[in-house]
């Protein structure tokens, strides 16, 4: 069983970046592809993009492309996702997920976060 | 992109019923097809993955079929505990498209 612990709410101004960790109280976490998914408010969820075990490979969603670094640091098990220039559109609980086995590129998502509430507003 | 729809947007059933929600990938998707759970507040939780596999845990009420492009979600004796938003979504090509949800209700 993998537990993903996030960190907390952020609210950060139009234009700024903000950067969510995602942390795992398994050391295998290191094994495992990490997702990224969002939801903004009454909506649907985004599939935002994922990381490869050794951190070294990553795939995002086109309209992410250039905004979005997914990076992990192995020595502590921590997932982070960072976006820059934030628009109020942005607003978003933003998850990290991982699928059930490791090494696994498999397209489910087994294991959550908890959910990180980003609120961009001037 | 894979495009993802889902029907109906919400239904709202009775208790015991048996509630039927379809998926459609454009194009083909294979067997690649996940199906989850969202209640409000929380995170989504798997249920199905591969189309018709049921994830460990999950009651045997809950279940799925298909391949290719057309894909059926059903509970078979809807409970109160259901109530939830379901997504499908495609694992088949990057990026992972969700469906765009039904909202499930008691009637």
């Amino acid at each position: 069983q993998v537990h993903l612990v996030q960190s907390g709410a952020e609210v950060k101004k139009p234009g700024a970046s903000v950067k969510v960790s995602c942390k795992a109280s398994e050391y295998t976490f290191n094994n495992y592809y990490v997702h990224w998914v969002r939801q903004a408010p009454g909506q649907g969820l985004e599939w935002m993009g994922r990381m490869n075990p050794s951190g070294r490979s990553t795939s995002h969603a086109q309209r992410f492309q250039g905004r979005v670094t997914m990076t992990r640091d192995t020595s502590t098990g921590t997932a982070y996702m960072e976006m820059s220039s934030l628009r109020p559109d942005d607003t978003a609980v933003y998850y990290c997920a991982t699928p059930r086995e490791p090494f696994s590129g498999s397209g489910y998502h087994t294991y959550w976060g908890q959910g990180t509430l980003v609120t961009v507003s001037s | 992109d894979i495009q993802m729809t889902q029907s109906p947007s919400s239904l709202s059933a009775s208790v015991g019923d048996t509630v039927t929600i379809t998926c459609q990938a454009s194009p083909d998707i294979t067997k690649y097809l996940n199906w989850y759970q969202q209640k409000p507040g929380k995170a989504p939780k798997l249920l199905i993955y591969d189309a018709s596999n049921l994830e460990s845990g999950v009651p045997s009420r809950f279940s799925g079929s298909g391949s290719g492009t057309d894909f059926t979600f059903t509970i078979s004796s809807l409970q109160p505990e259901d109530v939830a938003t379901y997504y499908c979504q495609q694992g088949d090509y990057l990026p992972f498209t969700f469906g765009p949800g039904t909202k499930v209700d008691i009637k």
